[in-house]
């Protein structure tokens, strides 16, 4: 079936500092791939939708200075979270489509990141 | 615009006993409807997913779900559950439009705890 790999798996950082997660999709193509975030013990927050080849469309009210994504290829986005702070301490997860492309297809999800910064 | 609400946060529930996760949604067009579980510091799997069709759907690891209208609820059951079954689960919901892209809408998860 359909793999979504992401990588690392948790990072710990200091303020300031940037960090970037790669989402892979290992066996399909995705043209579109969703950035997701988790607080410990709540659901997901959408933050923004992965284009391949054009600019992200970001949900209302996330920084798209702050949360940089870059869809590159049919195969990998990344999210890159710039000058991290504490309270972007979080787990991030990322999905793709199914490779059959459909609206109602499900996604795909990566077992996540979770990002610490001290 | 959907919401999801899953009405208990925590469910615990004796080794081999049944169990039912609530959920209810509330959306101004059709959707899609999807159960997910997730277990600790991991992605999301997905359990089953109403598209069309029959209403009794049912899913991996022995679960099923029923979607209702009327009651605008997709409840997930089990008749039996495992220790293995300790996960938080998550209902969601898609817009059947195209356009809107296949963003899914969660509910805030709902814990479940099997104790031997």
């Amino acid at each position: 079936g359909a793999v979504v790999s992401q990588h690392p798996s948790w990072v710990i950082c200091k303020s300031g500092t940037s960090v970037k997660i790669e989402c892979r999709s290992l066996d399909f193509q995705a043209t579109t791939m969703f950035w997701y975030r988790q607080f410990p013990k709540q659901s997901l927050m959408l933050m923004a939708t992965s284009n391949e080849g054009s600019k992200a469309t970001y949900e209302q009210g996330v920084e798209k200075d702050k949360f940089l994504i870059n869809h590159a290829s049919l195969t990998l986005s990344t999210l890159t979270v710039t000058s991290a702070h504490p309270e972007d301490s979080s787990f991030y997860i990322c999905s793709a489509r199914s490779p059959e492309g459909r609206y109602n297809s499900p996604l795909h999800f990566g077992n996540g990141t979770r990002l610490t910064v001290t | 615009a959907q919401s999801v609400t899953q009405l208990d946060s925590q469910v615990p529930v004796f080794e081999e006993a049944p169990v039912e996760l609530r959920c209810n949604y509330s959306s101004s067009v059709s959707v899609y409807l999807f159960w997910y579980v997730q277990y600790p510091n991991q992605g999301l799997q997905l359990l089953l997913k109403y598209l069309s069709g029959s209403t009794l759907v049912k899913g991996i690891n022995g679960f099923e779900a029923e979607f209702n209208k009327s009651q605008t609820s997709f409840h997930l059951r089990k008749p039996s559950v495992h220790i293995s079954d300790t996960a938080e689960y998550f209902c969601a919901v898609s817009d059947r439009i195209k356009a809107a892209g296949n963003k899914l809408t969660f509910g805030g998860g709902t814990r479940v705890l099997v104790k031997p």
